[in-house]
């Protein structure tokens, strides 16, 4: 079966630091991979999605960047992170050109 | 674009059946009505979907309109662990690579005891 990891859980980071969040996917080939954003109070937002290695698109200018360097792997990163990239960040995968995607346990990233 | 309308709140009693509407005046015909439901602080778990037959799993049943212009998500016997957003999304299946799950603000249901 197929399973989503995410890491980690909770982080609470400086303004000012990196960031490095990392998901992988279990059980199958070649998922279109997502990384959503729900801020405090708000709805989930779509950051980035991939449909292969290497292969990233952007769906809001932001100060977060992603990366697809393995086929099931999936990173959501950032040089410098601000206040307002506090939020509850949420990996998912789908297989190609379906609705129906599983998304990970999520992480809860401060910034203070 | 919002593609659809929900309710922004709803409750209901524990043990009653909860009726989830969703307006989707502009659906095009190849696309998808999907359901999906967020726990608080869990992330977004798909229910259902369907596209012009009404459809039952072992958690809900959704009923689509003749006219596949608005639907509703049925949960038969609500629970307090049904407490949670519940999202109506259309959805066009085999849309392409670009084609992507985009959530609204969906409707908060409240299962009261």
């Amino acid at each position: 079966s197929q399973t989503i990891h995410q890491w980690p859980a909770t982080l609470v980071q400086p303004v000012g630091s990196p960031l490095s969040l990392e998901c992988t996917v279990e059980g199958t080939s070649n998922p279109n991979l997502y990384w959503y954003r729900q801020a405090a109070g708000r709805g989930l937002q779509l950051l980035f999605y991939s449909v292969g290695i290497g292969q990233i698109s952007s769906e809001v200018p932001q100060n977060l960047s992603a990366s697809r360097p393995q086929d099931r792997q999936f990173i959501l990163s950032s040089k410098k992170l601000l206040l307002s990239d506090s939020g509850f960040y949420l990996c998912a995968w789908s297989l190609s050109s379906s609705g129906g995607y599983t998304f990970g346990s999520g992480t809860r990233l401060t910034v203070v | 674009d919002a593609k659809t309308t929900q309710p922004p709140s709803m409750d209901c009693a524990e043990g009653r059946a909860a009726n989830l509407p969703c307006n989707h005046s502009t659906i095009s015909g190849n696309e998808y009505v999907y359901w999906y439901r967020q726990i608080h602080s869990q992330g977004p778990q798909y229910i259902i979907h369907g596209l012009k037959n009404n459809e039952t799993n072992e958690m809900a049943s959704l009923i689509i309109t003749e006219d596949r212009k608005s639907s509703t998500l049925i949960l038969p016997h609500a629970t307090l662990r049904d407490t949670a957003v519940y999202y109506c999304i259309v959805f066009m299946n085999y849309g392409g690579a670009t084609n992507k799950l985009i959530f609204g603000t969906g409707t908060l249901l409240a299962v009261q005891p």
